[in-house]
């Protein structure tokens, strides 16, 4: 069984770039979501997908856009990069989108220079 | 979801064991008590949940009071490898299941 997985594992953008980040969902999940961890604080639920929906959605601006393809895999966009992006970007699957647990990737590091 | 409250860090000694309390005042009838811990350098990952009664399993014990205001994660001896940050959440058994809110934790420190 593949655990998730997400890539790249580091990324430095210039502010006001855009960058987009990969995420491969653990065998047999259908519900993706993505969390920003700031160092030294818990993740942020940025939002979820579920049968390439969206799916709910937390308090983060527009400028942060997913996807989630048929085989549930996801990507998560984040355009006009501002310094404040720095963070770890992780990203969970599950089997549902009600009830049991979140499976969590290593994360992909991003710095905004 | 409500809010839990833990101590900032705890110390350890291997081999012993650890109790890692958690406050939830405001706790719901409907919300589960859910443990994760964050190794260093990687993703959450899930230790245990529960709603009522204390639960067990491979990697810990969670004693809930009788009240459910509170809660405590029990780690019976620990190891270098339990050395983490641990989060008490809670999640209401209807609520999206992507969406856990994440306090800052409790940094365990074991000491050989």
């Amino acid at each position: 069984e593949t655990g998730v997985t997400q890539s790249p594992t580091h990324l430095i953008k210039t502010r006001g770039q855009q960058v987009t980040l990969r995420c491969s969902s653990q065998s047999g999940h259908n519900t993706v979501s993505w969390y920003q961890q700031a160092l030294g604080q818990g993740p942020q639920f940025i939002f979820q997908y579920y049968r390439e929906e969206e799916n709910g959605r937390g308090n983060f601006p527009p400028r942060f856009s997913g996807l989630q393809f048929p085989n549930y895999s996801s990507e998560l966009n984040v355009n006009a990069l501002e310094l404040d992006d720095s963070a770890l970007y992780l990203c969970a699957s599950s089997p549902g989108v009600a009830g049991g647990d979140l499976y969590f990737g290593p994360g992909t590091r991003l710095t905004v220079t | 979801d409500a809010k839990t409250t833990q101590p900032n860090s705890m110390e350890s000694n291997e081999e012993e064991p650890v109790h890692l309390p958690c406050n939830h005042s405001t706790i719901s009838g409907t919300d589960y008590i859910h443990w994760y811990r964050q190794l260093p350098s990687q993703g959450p990952e899930y230790v245990i949940h529960g709603l009522t009664s204390n639960v067990n399993n491979r990697m810990a014990s969670l004693a809930i009071a009788e009240d459910r205001k509170s809660s405590t994660l029990i780690l019976h001896r620990a190891t270098l490898r339990d050395a983490a940050v641990y989060y008490c959440i809670l999640r209401d058994v209807g609520g999206s299941q992507g969406n856990l809110i994440f306090g800052k934790g409790t940094k365990l420190s074991v000491k050989p």
